[in-house]
């Protein structure tokens, strides 16, 4: 599974976009990025995924850029309750694989 | 979407004893199963596979007779602490897969603390 670097921490005001980046430059061909969120002391949700075009979903927006090493998830109106950590995994799809939780991102939404 | 539960929510047990948890697909059949552990402040770290059937698949590190792992049915896999020291407090979570889907589902997680 490819690398990812993400920022330890970021705030957002409750209400605004919260965008989240994650890089991986050493993705492969065949490999999606997941994005996954933990709120604290509860198991990880999944948002949503991607291949190589955006993708949104009624949670989240994926922007994958052209060359595939960088991604970033758009939380369109954040809310109180968006504050987690949010994982940015890439891997080969299919769901009977383990997932690499890297350390992730501490999203705090500021009221 | 699909709902994995986990039972007990939280557990305190004495050191020297066991504890079980168990992990249960709710709606719908998972083939697959995955145990991880996380300590306080830090990432999940996958402790092992569980495919329904057949011996669980372990990682480095993971003592296979130390987390007894047994998924019997479709439906339902267990992680059971053998002589649990409190070194082995931690976070415990599972998750599923439906098969086919490119999502995973995570149990709420196990608290247990071993005194």
């Amino acid at each position: 599974d490819a690398k990812t670097t993400q920022p330890t921490s970021m705030d957002c005001a409750e209400g605004r976009a919260a965008n989240l980046p994650c890089n991986h430059s050493t993705i492969s061909g065949n490999e999606y990025v997941y994005w996954y969120r933990q709120i604290h002391s509860q198991g990880p949700q999944y948002i949503i995924h991607g291949l190589k075009n955006n993708e949104t979903n009624e949670m989240a927006s994926l922007i994958i850029t052209e060359d595939r090493k960088s991604s970033t998830l758009i939380l369109p109106h954040a809310t109180l309750r968006d504050t987690a950590v949010y994982y940015c995994i890439v891997r080969v799809g299919g769901s009977a694989r383990q997932l690499t939780f890297g350390s992730g991102t501490q999203l705090t939404v500021l009221p | 979407g699909a709902v994995v539960s986990q039972h007990p929510s939280w557990v305190i047990c004495k050191s020297g004893t066991s504890v079980k948890i168990e992990c249960r697909s709710l709606d719908f059949q998972a083939t697959t199963m995955f145990w991880y552990r996380q300590f306080p402040k830090q990432s999940l770290m996958l402790m092992a596979t569980s495919n329904e059937g057949s011996k669980a698949t372990y990682e480095q590190g993971v003592e296979k007779d130390k987390f007894l792992i047994n998924h019997a049915s479709l439906t339902l896999s267990t992680l059971t602490v053998t002589s649990a020291h409190p070194e082995d407090s931690s976070f415990y979570i599972c998750s599923a897969n439906t098969g086919g889907t490119f999502e995973q589902y995570f149990g709420p997680g196990t608290r247990l603390t071993v005194t």
